[in-house]
């Protein structure tokens, strides 16, 4: 079955810009979370949404939101772009949260010029 | 807060022998799960071994195990027989609940592997 589908795959953006970045989780996968990867930061956690719901969110600014629709599918936008959102977003996704697994996708990486 | 500390940056190992990564955690939450990923350069992580905080005994998924010492808070992986198809980064990630999918990551160990 198809795993994790992120698209696209890069995108390069201009400072001031917004992006949507979407994720289309395993079929039958309901929760999804959104990670943020930079060489300064590692690592780190956006959001988690699970039946349409967020259910957590990590320290990022208002910048950063997103959404979940019926079909579980994903979406993260961008607002007003600086040269530091420039990173390698992933989305992951499970069957419910708190699964002993959960599968990544490629990423989405964004660069801001 | 929760924390994950993976102290080396790099690891080299000669194909066919064993290598240890070493991670080490930090949590005052009893339920946690522990969680070991690949990433290639092609960006994406892929799954390798999960250690429950309760679990009695070690995690072992084929050439895969987690060393898992509770009382020093470390989850070391281990594996075995490396390939050269093993060169990539590792991370260990911990999740702070049994309800939520959010981990938390450590800032990684890339190991390259030798002929």
């Amino acid at each position: 079955k198809a795993g994790v589908t992120q698209t696209p795959r890069y995108l390069i953006k201009t400072r001031g810009q917004q992006v949507t970045l979407s994720c289309s989780p395993i079929s039958g996968h309901r929760s999804v979370s959104w990670y943020q990867q930079t060489p300064g930061q590692g690592l780190q956690f956006l959001f988690e949404y699970f039946s349409e719901t967020q259910r957590n969110k990590g320290n990022f600014p208002g910048r950063f939101s997103g959404r979940q629709f019926s079909n579980s599918r994903s979406e993260m936008n961008v607002s007003t772009l600086e040269l530091g959102d420039s990173a390698l977003y992933l989305c992951a996704s499970s069957l419910e949260p708190g699964e002993t697994e959960a599968f990544f996708g490629q990423g989405t990486r964004l660069t801001v010029v | 807060a929760q924390k994950i500390t993976q102290t080396q940056p790099g690891m080299f190992v000669q194909e066919k022998e064993a290598v240890t990564l070493d991670c080490t955690y930090d949590t005052s939450d009893p339920s946690y799960g522990l969680f070991w990923y690949k990433q290639p350069s092609s960006g994406e992580m892929i799954f390798l071994i999960y250690q429950g905080s309760y679990d009695q005994q070690n995690a072992t998924e084929g050439r895969y195990s987690l060393n898992f010492q509770k009382a020093r808070k470390s989850a070391n992986l281990v594996i075995s027989a490396s390939q050269l198809g093993d060169s990539a980064m590792y991370f260990c990630a911990m999740r702070e609940a049994y309800n939520t999918d959010k981990l938390i990551f450590g800032t990684g160990t890339r190991l390259q592997v030798f002929p």
